[in-house]
C-alpha cells in the first residue's frame, strides 16, 4: 500500500546544530502536509505545514521544503536546542471513503545533546 | 486556539470489559473526528473517521465490533473498545478537523488515552 514513510528513523546533533528531517510521500494527489512534533505519552503537536502549490514555507525555527517532482518533503530545524528533542512525523492529507485524512509516516527521533 | 480534550489520559482495565474514551472540542464545531492508535515506537494509525450523524468509516483492518464510534454531537465523539484484550493496549489519540478554521484543513489532536488492559 502507499505510505508516507522517513529516510532515518533517528538523528542525533549537536545543540545549536540545524537538524534535516525528511519524508518520502507516494501519494501524488495529496495536497497538504504537517510536520507534527510528538514527546513521549503525549498527542502530536503541529510545528509548520505546507499546500501542494507551495514549494517552501518558514516558520520560526523552522522551514519545511516540498519537492512534488521526487515526493519529498524536509523539516529544517534551526540552531537545535534540547528542549526540541522529540520525534517527528510527517502527515499527508489525503482522501479517503470519509473525505480526507491525515495519514502519519514512521516518525523520525531526534535526538539533541548539549 | 482550537482545543481538543481527551478523557481519560490513562486507564486500567480488566481483559473482557469495556472502555469508553471521549474526546471533544472545545471552542469549535467538529463535523469530522479521527482516531487513531499508536503503539510503542511507532506512528499513529488511522482507525477510523467520523461525520457528525453519520456511521463511521473504518480503516481496513479495524474490526467496527470491537472499535465502537459515536458522534452524535458537533463537539463530542466516543471510541469505545469492546471486550478489550491485553492486545488492545495502546494509546489511542483522537483529532477533530474545524473546516471553519483558517487554514481550511484545521486539525487539532487530542493528548491522548493510555489503554492497558490486564
Amino acid at each position: 500500500g502507499e505510505n508516507v514513510g522517513l529516510h532515518l528513523p533517528t538523528l542525533s546533533v549537536q545543540e545549536g546544530d540545524n537538524s534535516i528531517i525528511n519524508c518520502a510521500y507516494s501519494n501524488s494527489a495529496s495536497d497538504y502536509f504537517i510536520w507534527y512534533k510528538q514527546e513521549s505519552g503525549k498527542g502530536p503537536q503541529f510545528i509548520i505545514d505546507i499546500r501542494s502549490n507551495m514549494d517552501k514555507r518558514q516558520g520560526q525555527r523552522v522551514t519545511v521544503l516540498l519537492n512534488k517532482t521526487v515526493k519529498h518533503l524536509s523539516l529544517q530545524i534551526a540552531a537545535t536546542q534540547p528542549g526540541d528533542s522529540a520525534v517527528y512525523f510527517c502527515a499527508e492529507n489525503r482522501a479517503n471513503q470519509a473525505g480526507t485524512a491525515l495519514i502519519f509516516g514512521k516518525g523520525t527521533t531526534l535526538s539533541v545533546s548539549s | 486556539g482550537a482545543v481538543v480534550s481527551q478523557h481519560p489520559s490513562r486507564v486500567i482495565c480488566k481483559s473482557g470489559t469495556s472502555v469508553k474514551i471521549e474526546c471533544r472540542s472545545l471552542d469549535f464545531q467538529a463535523t469530522t473526528m479521527f482516531w487513531y492508535r499508536q503503539f510503542p515506537k511507532q506512528s499513529l494509525m488511522l482507525m477510523a473517521t467520523s461525520n457528525e450523524g453519520s456511521k463511521a468509516t473504518y480503516e481496513q483492518g479495524v474490526e467496527k465490533d470491537k472499535f465502537l464510534i459515536n458522534h452524535a454531537s458537533l463537539t463530542l465523539s466516543t471510541l469505545t473498545v469492546t471486550s478489550a484484550h491485553p492486545e488492545d493496549s495502546s494509546f489511542y489519540i483522537c483529532s477533530a478537523r474545524d473546516v471553519g478554521r483558517n487554514p481550511a484543513y484545521g486539525y487539532t489532536f487530542g493528548s491522548g488515552t493510555r489503554l492497558t488492559v490486564v
